[in-house]
């Protein structure tokens, strides 16, 4: 068990750019998640994917935000037209399929800092 | 919608001290309880959880009892130590049938000194 890995651990990039995050649960996880924190406030839910299938989704992820998880295992995060409110933490997380009682095992997040 | 109150820090203690974070919810049924820490450089670990009411969750010395009466889910520690510094995270997942998000509260950063 190699736990969730996130890449990159740090981007920078500059306003208006396309940036993709990456996030590798851990194996054999069905659910995979993706939140958000901001400095001082504790994470928001994004998306939540079961398999495949993208089953929630925030009214946060608004329509410059996409993600996927094609082949059920690793996911992407990718946010079009970056904006300087888009700068935080971006947290994975994923759980085994244990019945409604599940515990979600985080990432150590991807930092997007937009100048 | 659901939401999740927790005392505001930082909290400072000495070594040794008796350690309670205030955690209040808002949420219709019966949503499951959390206590989530997260060391410095590390990503967030679950601590411990509570499904019902009235259960107890324990970890590493820690407590939490889940009070649907006062919807309070407060963490306790009778001895902190210095490696206990972090920042603690209240949490609920509601109830709901195929909802599995997470909400949390604020964060409350903890700094033990010897």
């Amino acid at each position: 068990d190699t736990g969730v890995s996130q890449n990159p651990r740090h981007k920078i990039t500059k306003r208006g750019q396309n940036v993709t995050f990456r996030c590798d649960p851990i194996s054999e996880h069905n659910r995979l998640y993706w939140y958000r924190q901001t400095l001082g406030q504790g994470p928001e839910f994004l998306t939540y994917f079961q398999n495949e299938a993208q089953l929630e989704k925030s009214r946060l992820l608004s329509d410059r935000f996409s993600a996927e998880r094609p082949k059920g295992s690793f996911s992407t995060l990718e946010i079009q037209r970056t904006e300087q409110g888009d700068s935080a933490m971006y947290l994975c997380a994923s759980s085994p399929r244990t019945g409604v009682m599940d515990t979600q095992y985080f990432g150590p997040g991807t930092r997007l800092t937009v100048l | 919608g659901n939401s999740v109150t927790q005392m505001e820090g930082p909290v400072t203690l000495s070594e040794e001290a008796f350690l309670t974070i205030n955690c209040t919810y808002t949420a219709t049924g019966y949503p499951s309880l959390f206590w989530y820490v997260q060391y410095p450089g590390e990503g967030l670990q679950l601590l411990l959880k509570a499904t019902k009411a009235d259960d107890k969750g324990s970890n590493k010395g820690f407590e939490a009892t889940y009070r649907k009466e006062t919807t309070s889910f407060h963490l306790e520690k009778g001895s902190v130590q210095v490696s206990d510094s972090a920042v603690y995270f209240c949490a609920l997942r509601h109830s709901g049938a195929g909802s599995y998000q997470l909400t949390f509260g604020k964060g409350t950063k903890l700094s033990v000194i010897p």
